[in-house]
Order: C-alpha cells, then sequence, then structure tokens
C-alpha cells in the first residue's frame, strides 16, 4: 500500500519559537494533502487542505498566519507552527490524495511546548 | 456541514463477546467511510474503507456496514480479543476528499 511519513515524529520546543513538521508521499503523487490536529482523548480535527501550487484551504477557526502550510512539490507538505504556544501542544497528523479516492495517513507529530 | 457521531463513546467487554460499534454521518453525500484503529499516543491503522457504492466490506474478525440513505454505518468485531482495545475512529469522505471524523469509541476487552 501506499506510505504516508511524517518528519519529525516527537518534537519538543520552547514557547516563542516555530517548529516545521514534513509529511512526504513517499511512493505516489500528491496534489491534494490534508493537516489533522487531535488534542488528548479527542478525535481528529481537520486544520487544512493543502493543495500543490496554491494556497493551503483553512478550516474555521484555524489561525492561517500561525499554521502555515506550504505544499511545495507534489511529494511533500509542510506545516510551520509559528510563535508556538503551550496550547498549540497537541498530535498532528497529515494525509496524502492519492487519486481518484484513496487517503493516507502519517503515522503523526506529537509537538510539546514547554 | 458534515457532523460524525459515534456510539458508545466507551465500552468494556469480555473476552469472545461479539460486539457492535455505531458511527452516523448528516450529509449523505459522501464518497467513502472507513473505519480506523488508534492505540494511545500512536498514529491511525486502517481497518475498512467502504465506498459509496458498496454496503459492506469485510476483514477477517471485522465487518463493516454501511447505509447512505439513513447516514450510519456499523463495525462488527467478532470474538473479540484484548488485542483489540484501542479507539475506533470512523470518518467519512465528501466534497473535496477531506475526512470528517467522528468522536470515536474507546474500546476495553478484557481477559
Amino acid at each position: 500500500g501506499a506510505v504516508v511519513s511524517q518528519h519529525p515524529s516527537r518534537v519538543i520546543c520552547k514557547s516563542g519559537t516555530s517548529v516545521k513538521i514534513e509529511c512526504r508521499s513517499l511512493d505516489f503523487q500528491a496534489t491534494t494533502m490534508f493537516w489533522y490536529r487531535q488534542f488528548p482523548k479527542q478525535s481528529l480535527m481537520l486544520m487544512a487542505t493543502s493543495n500543490e501550487g496554491s494556497k493551503a484551504t483553512y478550516e474555521q477557526g484555524v489561525e492561517k498566519d500561525k499554521f502555515l502550510i506550504n505544499h511545495a512539490s507534489l511529494t511533500l507538505s509542510t506545516l510551520t507552527v509559528t510563535s508556538a504556544h503551550p496550547e498549540d501542544s497537541s498530535f498532528y497528523i497529515c494525509s496524502a490524495n492519492r487519486e481518484p479516492y484513496e487517503q493516507y495517513f502519517g503515522p503523526g507529530t506529537r509537538l510539546t511546548v514547554t | 456541514k458534515q457532523e460524525v457521531t459515534q456510539i458508545p463513546a466507551a465500552l468494556s467487554v469480555p473476552e469472545g463477546e461479539n460486539l457492535v460499534l455505531n458511527c452516523s454521518f448528516t450529509d449523505s453525500a459522501i464518497y467513502n467511510l472507513q473505519w480506523f484503529r488508534q492505540d494511545p499516543g500512536k498514529g491511525l491503522t486502517s481497518l475498512l474503507l467502504i465506498q459509496s457504492s458498496q454496503r459492506e466490506q469485510t476483514s477477517g474478525r471485522l465487518n463493516a456496514s454501511l447505509d447512505k440513505s439513513s447516514g450510519r454505518s456499523t463495525l462488527y468485531i467478532a470474538a473479540s480479543q484484548p488485542g483489540d482495545s484501542a479507539t475506533y475512529l470512523c470518518a467519512v469522505a465528501s466534497g473535496t476528499y477531506k475526512y470528517i471524523f467522528g468522536t470515536g469509541t474507546r474500546l476495553k476487552v478484557l481477559a
């Protein structure tokens, strides 16, 4: 099956710094990738849709200036959490869409902001 | 706006029982529905994917059904085992293929 990787798997950063998370589709091209966030004991919430070569589409309530998404190639999307604060600590999961309807999820990145 | 709800929120059963997890969604215009398993602190493991044109899918002890018209799906687990203990999530894909996840069911199978 298709593989999606995320890097790093875990990251700890200090409050006020920025953190970049990478999502890669390893064996297929993905024009569309998605970013989700999961707080402890809660379900996954869609943050944004990442489109290769164009601006990301953010869900209501997600700050686009805080969560910068760049989909620079057909196999890579990055999520940058800018000026991170403890409340941004969460589990971030990406998924990549393989046409026409298949979607594959990455293993997730655990972000802890101290 | 699509909303996905799962019942029950938590379930504890003795080993060997057959059990049913429920998922309901408000908008029947979906492309597919997928059931996932998530172990604590881990990512998602895809269990079963049902396309909108399908009624059910089976894999081993798992069987998932889909009734689009009523906005419901069920995940049936036969002969449950302690290793089945996890959180089960259903997710529906519609519109631009993005998945909307349900609230999850935390399952504990007692040995």
